[in-house]
């Protein structure tokens, strides 16, 4: 157990849909990063926050946004979605500048 | 670019030891990983390096660093068939301008242990 928390654990959805999904960081983490897992894809980076701020972005779509509250945890929204957008999620948790990042356990999108 | 390369598949008997190879390309790369996937659950971390260090090793894992060919090795000892899994090597970008430390992850290498 990573002491990261994802919730819910899977999701089914139709296109055009909008979905939250939580991720509660490490106590301790002020960091949350968001990844996307898919087939063709593989791992790619969506999002870091820190303390509450955006840091940094990688292949996030346009359709998908992110915030990190004054509590810690995120949330990562998807809307429009299509079947493209079905992949496991996950959140991960780090101090800045540390060496390590923990993986929740992943929330499994499937769009129908 | 940015690709991290890893081959897709190993398999080797239970006892023998394993070695999974990756290919990075940022030299400026401050920390490299490993992390493990077992069927349907999320990564779980296995083991780091810094990039000053040329090896580091923690149990039966052994990892082996080659900055000047920007090759990274994990190393299973003993392998068992609980060491089953898609075994993903990852680089941080801190050392680029601008970026945060989000890692960038080679496909996976997928480890069958056969008994």
């Amino acid at each position: 157990d990573s002491g990261v928390t994802q919730t819910p654990k899977h999701l089914i959805t139709a296109t055009g849909q909008r979905v939250t999904l939580r991720c509660s960081p490490r106590s301790g983490d002020l960091s949350v990063y968001w990844y996307q897992q898919s087939l063709d894809q593989g791992l790619q980076f969506l999002i870091q926050y820190y303390n509450g701020e955006e840091r940094a972005k990688g292949n996030i779509l346009e359709r998908f946004s992110a915030q990190q509250f004054p509590d810690l945890h995120s949330e990562l929204n998807l809307s429009s979605l299509e079947l493209g957008d079905s992949a496991l999620y996950f959140c991960a948790s780090g101090q800045r500048r540390t060496d390590t990042q923990y993986f929740g356990p992943g929330t499994r999108l499937t769009v129908l | 670019g940015e690709d991290v390369e890893q081959s897709l598949f190993l398999s080797v008997r239970e006892g023998d030891s394993s070695v999974i190879n990756c290919t990075y390309t940022d030299s400026s790369s401050t920390y490299l990983y490993w992390y493990k996937q077992e069927p349907g659950a999320g990564l779980q971390l296995l083991t780091y390096i810094f990039s000053n260090m040329d090896m580091k090793q923690d149990q039966r894992l052994t990892v082996l660093l080659n900055k000047k060919d920007k090759h990274l090795s994990l190393r299973i000892a003993d392998t068992q068939t609980g060491d089953s899994a898609i075994y993903f090597c990852a680089e941080d970008l801190w050392g680029r301008g601008g970026s945060q430390g989000n890692l960038i992850f080679g496909k996976g290498t997928k480890l069958s242990v056969k008994p």
